[in-house]
């Protein structure tokens, strides 16, 4: 069975630090991979998507993809506590479905 | 304004009852999902649908049924055979399912109780 894995948290950064959130997965044709923030409550909203290994920025939000290592990851720097959210790795495998990780509860404290 | 309406927000099912939840969405958007989110899990896929009149099922099919008659409108029944309905409910579309474009928007959900 195809996973995706994120540890459950939570992950408690200070104010102004930087957040970092992994994420692993097991199929190794997966092309496509995108992080969701869920605040309580509410929908997933998308933050960033990524499709080729490296960095990519957007903003204080740096996504990183190794697939080698079928690893990838989120910086969120100068974390706010309006970031305080959970955040869901999603990865499109190989059938074109998206599988989803549990989430990582992050806590900002001010 | 563009998006993805979901209705009603909160619904409460007797035992024995099925209950339909809406989904309408003007994103001009070929492909829809329907998505079911338990505490402290991932969201697990119920059905989908890439055209209209056609759909497929997903990990968790048992219980619940869909239509796709227009582009715009995908909803769900959850039958009296799903006999743990409590949860959050996700309506979710996207350009197309494969490659980047299927970037899946979500709407607001619904929260599914049983009285």
């Amino acid at each position: 069975q195809k996973e995706v894995e994120q540890n459950s948290g939570p992950l408690s950064v200070p104010e102004g630090a930087i957040a970092s959130l992994n994420c692993t997965y097991s199929d190794r044709g997966s092309q496509s991979f995108f992080w969701y923030r869920q605040y309580s409550g509410k929908s997933p909203e998308l933050i960033m998507s990524i499709y080729s290994n490296g960095d990519k920025e957007d903003g204080r939000f740096t996504a990183q993809l190794n697939k080698a290592s079928q690893y990838v990851s989120l910086l969120i720097r100068d974390s706010q506590p309006s970031d305080s959210a959970t955040y869901l790795c999603a990865v499109l495998d190989s059938n074109y479905q998206l599988i989803w990780g549990a989430g990582t509860k992050l806590i900002i404290k001010p | 304004d563009g998006g993805i309406t979901q209705s009603p927000k909160y619904l409460f099912r007797k035992e024995g009852q099925n209950v339909t939840l809406s989904c309408e969405q003007n994103l001009n958007h070929d492909a829809m999902y329907w998505y079911r989110q338990d505490p402290g899990q991932g969201l697990r896929l119920i059905y989908y649908s890439q055209i209209v009149n056609d759909f497929q099922k997903g990990d968790i099919a048992e219980g619940y049924s869909v239509s796709r008659e227009k582009k715009e409108s995908f909803p769900l029944t959850v039958t009296s055979a799903q006999k743990n309905p409590t949860a959050f409910y996700l309506c979710a579309s996207s350009k197309d399912r494969g490659g980047s474009k299927n970037i899946q928007y979500f709407g607001a959900g619904t929260r599914l109780s049983v009285l």
